[in-house]
C-alpha cells in the first residue's frame, strides 16, 4: 500500500531534550516536506527536499532540522524542544518533474506536546 | 499580507445546498493551485487541482481568476460526507518547491 509514514504519532516531552520524528515513504517520490498546523494559522511549511541532499526552509525552519540522505526518509529533529513548538506534524511527499501532478500525499501526523 | 487567504466559515449548510468558497492569493507569480479536504484530526487530502480554464469533478468545480488573484470551489447538492475543512493551496512558481496554505474553510452540512 502507497503510504507515508510518521512516528511517533503522539509524543509529549520536555523543554530541551532532543526528539526525532521520522517520516518515510514507499512511493519513490522524490520531494517530501514538514508542514505543522496550529488552531488558527493554518498548515505551515517547516523544511522541504526536492530529492536526496537537497533541503530548504520554508517559512517556519527555526528550531527544526532536516536530513535527506536517502530518497524515502526525511526525518525532522529538533534539537532542543520548547513549547511553542507543541504542534500537530505533517510529513508528506509527491512526485518531481514532468510526473509531478501536484497532488501531495501526507502521512498521518504527529501531536507533539513539550512542556 | 499572507500568501493566502480564506474566510474560515464555519458555513453551515443544509443537505443539498450549493456553497461556494474563495480564497484570495497574493503573489502573481503563483503557478499552481489546489483545494484540499481535512476531516477532523485527519491528514489533508487532495480534493482537485484548479486549471486556467476553471474544473468540475463530479458536485465540485474550482474556478481561477488570475487578474483578481482568487480561486474558488463550488459545491453542488452538499451531501453530509462532505463536511470538513477545505485548504486552499498555492504554490509560488520561482520556487517549486513552496506551498503555501490557507487556513481552511470549515463546513457542516447538516441533515
Amino acid at each position: 500500500e502507497a503510504q507515508v509514514t510518521q512516528n511517533p504519532r503522539y509524543l509529549i516531552t520536555v523543554t530541551g531534550k532532543k526528539l526525532t520524528v521520522t517520516c518515510s515513504q514507499n512511493m519513490n517520490h522524490e520531494y517530501m516536506s514538514w508542514y505543522r498546523q496550529d488552531p488558527g494559522l493554518g498548515l505551515r511549511q517547516i523544511y522541504y527536499s526536492m530529492n536526496v541532499e537537497v533541503t530548504d526552509k520554508g517559512d517556519v525552519p527555526e528550531g527544526y532540522k532536516v536530513s535527506r540522505k536517502e530518497k524515502r526518509n526525511f526525518p525532522l529533529i529538533l534539537e532542543s524542544p520548547s513549547p511553542n513548538q507543541t504542534s500537530l506534524y505533517f510529513c508528506a511527499s509527491r512526485l518531481s518533474g514532468g510526473q509531478n501532478t501536484g497532488e501531495l500525499f501526507f502521512g498521518e501526523g504527529s501531536r507533539l506536546t513539550v512542556l | 499580507r499572507k500568501e493566502v487567504e480564506q474566510d474560515p466559515g464555519p458555513f453551515n449548510v443544509p443537505e443539498g445546498a450549493t456553497v461556494a468558497f474563495n480564497c484570495t492569493y497574493s503573489n502573481s507569480a503563483s503557478q499552481s493551485f489546489f483545494w484540499y479536504r481535512q476531516d477532523c484530526r485527519k491528514e489533508p487530502k487532495l480534493l482537485m487541482s484548479v486549471y486556467s480554464s476553471g474544473n468540475e469533478d463530479g458536485r465540485f468545480t474550482a474556478q481561477l481568476n488570475r487578474a483578481s488573484q482568487y480561486i474558488s470551489l463550488l459545491i453542488r447538492d452538499s451531501k453530509l460526507s462532505d463536511s470538513a475543512t477545505y485548504l486552499c493551496v498555492v504554490n509560488r512558481g520561482s520556487t517549486l518547491g513552496r506551498l503555501y496554505f490557507g487556513r481552511g474553510t470549515q463546513l457542516t452540512v447538516w441533515p
